[in-house]
Protein backbone atom coordinates (compact mmCIF):
# COMPACT_ATOMS: atom_id res chain seq x y z
CA UNK A 1 0.00 0.00 0.00
CA UNK A 2 1.27 3.61 -0.62
CA UNK A 3 2.87 5.64 2.07
CA UNK A 4 -0.91 7.58 3.03
CA UNK A 5 -1.86 8.27 6.63
CA UNK A 6 -5.09 10.32 7.68
CA UNK A 7 -5.53 11.60 10.75
CA UNK A 8 -7.87 11.10 13.31
CA UNK A 9 -9.24 8.13 12.12
CA UNK A 10 -12.50 8.61 14.05
CA UNK A 11 -14.07 11.97 15.40
CA UNK A 12 -17.57 13.00 16.88
CA UNK A 13 -17.74 16.41 17.50
CA UNK A 14 -20.48 19.04 17.98
CA UNK A 15 -22.12 21.21 15.38
CA UNK A 16 -20.36 24.82 15.15
CA UNK A 17 -17.18 23.44 15.85
CA UNK A 18 -14.02 23.77 13.78
CA UNK A 19 -12.29 20.26 12.52
CA UNK A 20 -9.08 19.84 10.99
CA UNK A 21 -8.43 16.42 8.68
CA UNK A 22 -5.21 15.68 8.12
CA UNK A 23 -3.46 13.14 4.84
CA UNK A 24 -0.15 12.79 5.30
CA UNK A 25 2.15 11.26 2.21
CA UNK A 26 5.67 9.38 2.00
CA UNK A 27 5.55 9.17 -1.29
CA UNK A 28 6.32 12.11 -2.81
CA UNK A 29 3.31 12.63 -5.28
CA UNK A 30 2.14 15.75 -6.90
CA UNK A 31 -1.64 15.67 -6.76
CA UNK A 32 -3.41 15.26 -3.69
CA UNK A 33 -7.51 14.99 -2.83
CA UNK A 34 -9.95 15.39 -0.79
CA UNK A 35 -13.11 13.14 -1.36
CA UNK A 36 -16.41 12.25 0.76
CA UNK A 37 -18.53 9.16 0.90
CA UNK A 38 -21.79 8.71 1.43
CA UNK A 39 -24.55 6.18 0.67
CA UNK A 40 -26.35 6.49 -2.85
CA UNK A 41 -23.10 9.48 -3.81
CA UNK A 42 -20.67 6.99 -4.04
CA UNK A 43 -17.14 8.96 -4.06
CA UNK A 44 -17.32 13.31 -4.26
CA UNK A 45 -14.36 15.27 -4.83
CA UNK A 46 -13.91 18.31 -2.24
CA UNK A 47 -10.80 19.95 -3.18
CA UNK A 48 -7.85 18.75 -4.39
CA UNK A 49 -4.02 20.19 -4.62
CA UNK A 50 -1.89 20.03 -7.38
CA UNK A 51 1.60 21.41 -6.12
CA UNK A 52 2.76 23.08 -2.92
CA UNK A 53 0.04 25.82 -1.92
CA UNK A 54 -2.02 24.93 -5.12
CA UNK A 55 -5.40 24.00 -5.13
CA UNK A 56 -8.62 24.14 -6.30
CA UNK A 57 -12.06 23.36 -5.45
CA UNK A 58 -14.29 20.47 -6.70
CA UNK A 59 -17.87 19.50 -6.57
CA UNK A 60 -18.57 19.65 -2.65
CA UNK A 61 -16.35 22.33 -1.85
CA UNK A 62 -18.87 24.52 0.15
CA UNK A 63 -17.92 24.66 3.82
CA UNK A 64 -14.82 22.92 3.47
CA UNK A 65 -11.17 25.06 3.04
CA UNK A 66 -7.98 23.36 2.09
CA UNK A 67 -4.17 24.08 2.84
CA UNK A 68 -0.95 22.84 1.60
CA UNK A 69 2.00 24.19 2.83
CA UNK A 70 4.36 20.78 2.08
CA UNK A 71 4.54 18.22 -0.48
CA UNK A 72 3.40 15.51 1.66
CA UNK A 73 0.66 17.31 3.93
CA UNK A 74 -3.16 18.44 3.09
CA UNK A 75 -5.30 19.64 5.51
CA UNK A 76 -9.02 19.58 5.22
CA UNK A 77 -10.74 22.51 7.74
CA UNK A 78 -14.50 22.85 8.26
CA UNK A 79 -14.66 25.91 10.00
CA UNK A 80 -17.99 25.02 11.30
CA UNK A 81 -19.23 21.73 11.12
CA UNK A 82 -22.89 20.86 10.54
CA UNK A 83 -24.85 17.88 10.79
CA UNK A 84 -24.61 17.53 6.99
CA UNK A 85 -20.87 16.84 6.95
CA UNK A 86 -21.16 14.02 8.46
CA UNK A 87 -19.67 11.56 6.30
CA UNK A 88 -16.12 9.35 5.38
CA UNK A 89 -13.49 11.53 3.91
CA UNK A 90 -10.82 10.14 2.04
CA UNK A 91 -7.95 11.42 1.11
CA UNK A 92 -6.16 10.14 -2.25
CA UNK A 93 -2.93 10.57 -4.17
CA UNK A 94 -1.33 10.48 -7.36
CA UNK A 95 1.38 11.06 -9.25
CA UNK A 96 0.39 11.83 -12.41
CA UNK A 97 -3.03 13.71 -11.59
CA UNK A 98 -6.11 13.48 -13.81
CA UNK A 99 -3.89 11.42 -17.42
CA UNK A 100 -2.82 8.09 -16.48
CA UNK A 101 -2.17 8.05 -12.78
CA UNK A 102 -3.92 5.90 -10.19
CA UNK A 103 -5.27 6.66 -7.09
CA UNK A 104 -3.93 5.74 -4.30
CA UNK A 105 -6.49 5.92 -1.22
CA UNK A 106 -5.69 6.72 2.49
CA UNK A 107 -7.61 4.14 5.44
CA UNK A 108 -10.58 7.23 5.61
CA UNK A 109 -11.37 9.27 8.71
CA UNK A 110 -14.98 8.88 9.46
CA UNK A 111 -16.32 11.99 11.14
CA UNK A 112 -19.74 12.37 13.20
CA UNK A 113 -21.36 16.12 13.31
CA UNK A 114 -23.95 15.95 16.46
CA UNK B 1 -21.39 19.15 -15.29
CA UNK B 2 -19.42 15.84 -16.09
CA UNK B 3 -21.22 13.08 -14.75
CA UNK B 4 -20.86 9.23 -14.69
CA UNK B 5 -23.69 7.44 -14.08
CA UNK B 6 -23.37 3.65 -12.78
CA UNK B 7 -25.58 0.78 -12.33
CA UNK B 8 -27.14 -0.91 -10.67
CA UNK B 9 -26.57 0.47 -7.09
CA UNK B 10 -26.87 -2.39 -5.58
CA UNK B 11 -26.29 -7.07 -7.02
CA UNK B 12 -27.28 -9.86 -4.76
CA UNK B 13 -25.45 -13.27 -6.21
CA UNK B 14 -25.88 -16.43 -5.77
CA UNK B 15 -21.51 -17.54 -4.95
CA UNK B 16 -20.85 -19.01 -8.86
CA UNK B 17 -23.54 -16.59 -11.00
CA UNK B 18 -21.82 -14.15 -12.60
CA UNK B 19 -22.04 -10.52 -12.16
CA UNK B 20 -21.99 -7.13 -14.41
CA UNK B 21 -21.56 -3.22 -13.55
CA UNK B 22 -22.20 -0.07 -16.19
CA UNK B 23 -20.40 3.00 -16.43
CA UNK B 24 -22.00 5.60 -18.99
CA UNK B 25 -20.68 8.69 -18.72
CA UNK B 26 -22.33 12.42 -20.48
CA UNK B 27 -18.92 13.23 -22.65
CA UNK B 28 -16.58 11.35 -23.72
CA UNK B 29 -13.58 10.48 -21.69
CA UNK B 30 -10.24 10.10 -21.83
CA UNK B 31 -9.89 7.09 -20.08
CA UNK B 32 -11.84 5.17 -17.60
CA UNK B 33 -10.48 3.73 -14.34
CA UNK B 34 -11.97 0.84 -11.65
CA UNK B 35 -11.69 0.68 -8.15
CA UNK B 36 -12.80 -2.06 -5.69
CA UNK B 37 -13.94 -0.76 -1.92
CA UNK B 38 -14.17 -4.10 0.22
CA UNK B 39 -16.52 -3.44 3.18
CA UNK B 40 -15.19 -0.98 5.83
CA UNK B 41 -12.34 -0.49 3.51
CA UNK B 42 -10.62 1.70 1.33
CA UNK B 43 -11.08 2.50 -2.83
CA UNK B 44 -8.52 0.26 -4.05
CA UNK B 45 -7.26 0.67 -7.80
CA UNK B 46 -7.91 -2.34 -10.25
CA UNK B 47 -7.42 -0.93 -14.32
CA UNK B 48 -7.27 1.31 -16.21
CA UNK B 49 -8.99 1.47 -20.17
CA UNK B 50 -7.52 4.08 -22.72
CA UNK B 51 -8.35 2.74 -26.07
CA UNK B 52 -11.51 2.92 -27.64
CA UNK B 53 -13.35 -0.59 -27.70
CA UNK B 54 -10.36 -2.25 -25.76
CA UNK B 55 -10.74 -4.90 -23.28
CA UNK B 56 -8.82 -6.37 -20.39
CA UNK B 57 -9.04 -9.08 -18.13
CA UNK B 58 -7.93 -9.91 -14.89
CA UNK B 59 -8.87 -13.94 -13.92
CA UNK B 60 -12.22 -13.90 -13.92
CA UNK B 61 -13.13 -9.69 -14.40
CA UNK B 62 -13.32 -8.82 -17.72
CA UNK B 63 -13.56 -4.97 -18.38
CA UNK B 64 -14.45 -3.20 -21.51
CA UNK B 65 -14.09 0.58 -22.59
CA UNK B 66 -17.16 1.48 -25.44
CA UNK B 67 -15.90 2.45 -29.03
CA UNK B 68 -17.35 6.21 -28.28
CA UNK B 69 -15.43 6.14 -24.56
CA UNK B 70 -18.73 6.83 -23.00
CA UNK B 71 -19.28 3.62 -21.51
CA UNK B 72 -17.82 0.55 -19.58
CA UNK B 73 -18.56 -2.54 -17.99
CA UNK B 74 -17.08 -4.96 -15.28
CA UNK B 75 -17.80 -8.17 -15.55
CA UNK B 76 -16.82 -11.13 -13.07
CA UNK B 77 -17.75 -14.47 -14.29
CA UNK B 78 -18.43 -17.12 -11.12
CA UNK B 79 -18.53 -14.65 -8.34
CA UNK B 80 -17.11 -16.22 -5.08
CA UNK B 81 -17.23 -14.70 -1.49
CA UNK B 82 -13.99 -12.91 -1.99
CA UNK B 83 -15.78 -10.40 -4.91
CA UNK B 84 -17.96 -8.96 -2.28
CA UNK B 85 -17.74 -5.09 -1.99
CA UNK B 86 -18.76 -2.35 -4.04
CA UNK B 87 -17.01 -1.25 -7.41
CA UNK B 88 -16.68 2.43 -8.63
CA UNK B 89 -15.76 3.01 -12.34
CA UNK B 90 -13.99 6.64 -12.62
CA UNK B 91 -14.07 8.20 -15.75
CA UNK B 92 -11.14 10.77 -16.52
CA UNK B 93 -11.13 13.88 -18.51
CA UNK B 94 -8.57 16.38 -16.71
CA UNK B 95 -9.85 14.83 -13.56
CA UNK B 96 -11.76 12.17 -11.70
CA UNK B 97 -15.48 11.40 -11.84
CA UNK B 98 -16.39 8.54 -10.08
CA UNK B 99 -19.32 6.77 -10.66
CA UNK B 100 -22.01 6.33 -7.48
CA UNK B 101 -20.73 2.50 -7.31
CA UNK B 102 -22.15 -0.94 -7.47
CA UNK B 103 -22.46 -3.10 -3.69
CA UNK B 104 -21.67 -6.30 -4.66
CA UNK B 105 -23.50 -8.84 -2.03
CA UNK B 106 -22.21 -13.17 -2.64
CA UNK B 107 -24.50 -15.41 -1.28
CA UNK B 108 -22.75 -18.68 -0.21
Amino acid sequence: DAGITQSPRHKVTETGTPVTLRCHQTENHRYMYWYRQDPGHGLRLIHYSYGVKDTDKGEVSDGYSVSRSKTEDFLLTLESATSSQTSVYFCAISELGGNTGELFFGEGSRLTVL
Amino acid sequence: GQQVMQIPQYQHVQEGEDFTTYCNSSTTLSNIQWYKQRPGGHPVFLIQLVKSGEVKKQKRLTFQFGEAKKNSSLHITATQTTDVGTYFCAGILNQFYFGTGTSLTVIP
